[in-house]
């Protein structure tokens, strides 16, 4: 089956600072890549749709310039969290669909910003 | 746009006991959905999916789910728990088969009693 991975699967950092996610599909080319995010005990919202080779779609509400997304190949998206502060720590998961497929999710990646 | 509701946030079961999870949907065309499960930490698996046809559709892991179109509903079934169902469950409806505009609903939590 479709595999995704992400990277790393937790990370701690100071406030200010800047986090980069990955997102890879690894045994498949994805010219779509979505991000969500994840508060405890709660369902997952959508963040952004990620498209190789041009820029994302985000979601109303979503901060473009404080949530980066870079899709420069198909098996590979990247989030990066920009200035970090408490409020951004979450579990930010990737999904990616392989063709006219259904949606793979990553394991997710936990944010703590101290 | 389409949303779904899941009623119940924690059910607790005894171990071989029958499951059923539910969920509702709202969306004006034919929607795609969807069921999937979250272990603490991780990423989603996907259950099962219903496009079309038959509107009972088996699953992975022994599940299967029921799509009512008269009652909006595709609730999610067992017939027999097993204490690694533990988890949580996520019904999701889709606008197309290309899943690029999925929403999810807010999740129930699958308690299982020895």
């Amino acid at each position: 089956g479709a595999v995704v991975s992400q990277h790393p699967s937790r990370v701690i950092c100071k406030s200010g600072t800047s986090v980069k996610i990955e997102c890879r599909s690894l045994d498949f080319q994805a010219t779509t890549m979505f991000w969500y995010r994840q508060f405890p005990k709660q369902s997952l919202m959508l963040m952004a749709t990620s498209n190789e080779g041009s820029k994302a779609t985000y979601e109303q509400g979503v901060e473009k310039d404080k949530f980066l997304i870079n899709h420069a190949s198909l098996t590979l998206s990247t989030l990066t969290v920009t200035s970090a502060h408490p409020e951004d720590s979450s579990f930010y998961i990737c999904s990616a669909i392989p063709g006219t497929d259904t949606q793979y999710f990553g394991p997710g990646t936990r944010l703590t910003v101290l | 746009a389409q949303s779904v509701t899941q009623p119940d946030i924690h059910i607790t079961v005894s171990e071989g006991a029958s499951l059923e999870l539910r969920c509702n949907y709202s969306y004006g065309a034919t929607p795609y959905l969807f069921w999937y499960v979250q272990s603490p930490g991780q990423g989603l698996q996907l259950l099962l999916k219903y496009f079309s046809g038959d509107t009972l559709v088996q699953g992975i892991k022994g599940f299967e789910a029921e799509f009512k179109r008269s009652q909006s509903s595709f609730n999610l079934r067992k017939p027999s728990v097993h204490w690694s169902d533990a988890a949580e469950y996520f019904c999701a409806v889709g606008i197309s088969y290309l899943n690029n505009d999925m929403r999810f609903g807010a999740g129930t939590r699958l308690t299982v009693k020895p």
